[in-house]
């Protein structure tokens, strides 16, 4: 079974509009990470937001934020103002150590365009 | 400018060539991973380091071997490589497994 899963393979948004980017996850680990990436097509990878299993407040990092629903295992990424620069793949991700050590494993991403 | 460091940044090589990949970084991260990835995939895990030692092997051929002299650098080694080995290859160090990672710029493997 999958244990990230992006549902959205491409999404448009306008310019200066907000977006969500959906994320579900599945584990049965009381402990573990979600996490977002941002991957434009230069292809570098950049972490954007962090969420701990025992955070109870939504992590905010700037004009990202992450809306988490640990009760539906749902870990979605808002995006506010969207920019240009914004057009890129986005990963999310978590680690857990169901396994005895943390592994972490990566959805198959969403491709973000934005315009102008 | 990436914290973790990679290089080459691009290297064409033969399959009967033997080269090596080199990552460092110096934020006292204790983990440090390994990643293949094709064009519109996601990161595909091949090995994680924990404290210099290999923790996580995710199956990976022979042909492709880690090595992490100490705990700044992490080391990949390849021989015999085949064709469908060319893709991305990205370095990751974080605090600890359950932490962020930092991503190198990856190098651009082709093999001939």
């Amino acid at each position: 079974a999958q244990k990230i899963t992006q549902t959205q393979p491409g999404m448009f948004v306008q310019e200066k509009e907000a977006v969500t980017l959906d994320c579900t996850y599945d584990t049965s680990d009381q402990s573990y990470g979600l996490f977002w990436y941002k991957q434009p097509s230069s292809g570098e990878m950049i972490f954007l937001i962090y969420q701990g299993s025992y955070d109870e407040q939504n992590a905010t990092e700037g004009r990202y934020s992450l809306n988490f629903q640990k009760a539906r295992k749902s870990a979605n990424l808002v995006i506010s103002a969207s920019q240009l620069g914004d057009s890129a793949m986005y990963f999310c991700a978590m680690s857990d150590a169901s396994g005895g050590s943390y592994i972490p494993t990566f959805g198959r991403g969403t491709s973000l365009i934005v315009h102008p | 400018d990436t914290e973790v460091t990679q290089t080459p940044k691009h290297l064409v090589m033969g399959m009967t060539n033997k080269k090596s990949l080199k990552c460092e970084q110096h934020m006292g991260h204790r983990a440090m991973y390994w990643y293949k990835q094709k064009a519109k995939k996601p990161p595909e895990l091949m090995f994680v380091y924990s404290y210099e030692k290999l923790s996580i092997n995710e199956s990976v051929p022979s042909r492709f071997s880690p090595e992490c002299p100490n705990s700044s650098l992490l080391n990949l080694h390849l021989h015999a490589l085949q064709p469908e080995d060319s893709a991305l290859y990205l370095c990751a160090s974080a605090p600890s497994g359950d932490q962020p990672q930092h991503f190198g710029d990856g190098t651009r493997l082709s093999i001939l």
